[in-house]
């Protein structure tokens, strides 16, 4: 696709399970970051990656949050023992990496913990 | 904790007035960027600043970064209600590393 695309758009969990949440980026980009935005405020910083490798993870929450990238394209943001707090949109962006390269977000994923 | 504090959070006014959007940190940044987002999307930029001082204009949108690099504002002219939206400045502090993002002005214009 021609933007960041983001999947599920939607998702609704049971407080304790598992979720996945997936990006894929633009093609190209080597660059790509993951943001929550929680309701009424902007978007926190939770882990940048350059290729393959997290070059900064600082803004994940605790550890039951982890996200890899494998082959440098796709990521996955994988949250475990879900809480309500973790409820929000969970944001994906992508750039080609150089020094202030525009960052293009995808839609978003609504992630609704019950 | 947000570093970014803008003002103020929600606005409405009627179409064809100004307006300003102000974003303060104490922190220095090495560039800041303005964004807009809608209901169900994603940030979509509108401009990036770099240098103590700049001014940039889009159309009717004109965009300052502080002598000191530590804010900035946003003043739109003439207001439509196509510029209703949510707007967020974001300062970054590396050439290509993480942003942080400010509290938020959501704007509302009335036809």
């Amino acid at each position: 696709g021609a933007g960041v695309s983001q999947t599920p758009s939607n998702k609704v969990t049971e407080k304790g399970k598992y979720v996945e949440l997936r990006c894929d980026p633009i093609s190209g980009h080597t660059a790509l970051y993951w943001y929550r935005q929680s309701l009424g405020q902007g978007p926190e910083f939770l882990i940048y990656f350059q290729g393959t490798g997290a070059a900064d993870d600082s803004g994940l929450p605790n550890d039951r949050f982890f996200a890899v990238r494998p082959e440098g394209s796709v990521s996955t943001l994988k949250i475990q023992r879900t809480e309500r707090g973790d409820s929000a949109v969970y944001l994906c962006a992508s750039s080609l990496g150089t020094p202030r390269s525009e960052a293009f977000f995808g839609q978003g994923t609504r992630l609704t913990v019950v | 904790t947000q570093l970014l504090e803008q003002s103020p959070q929600f606005l409405s006014i009627q179409e064809g007035e100004n307006l300003t959007v102000y974003c303060n940190s104490s922190s220095v940044f090495s560039s800041l960027q303005w964004y807009r987002q809608e209901p169900g999307e994603g940030p979509v930029l509108l401009v990036t600043v770099v240098t103590g001082g700049e001014v940039k204009k889009l159309k009717r949108l004109t965009f300052q970064f502080g002598d000191a690099r530590k804010d900035s504002s946003l003043h739109i002219t003439a207001a439509q209600p196509g510029d209703t939206g949510l707007y967020l400045c974001a300062g970054a502090r590396g050439g290509n590393e993480k942003l942080t993002f400010g509290t938020g002005t959501r704007l509302t214009i009335i036809p």
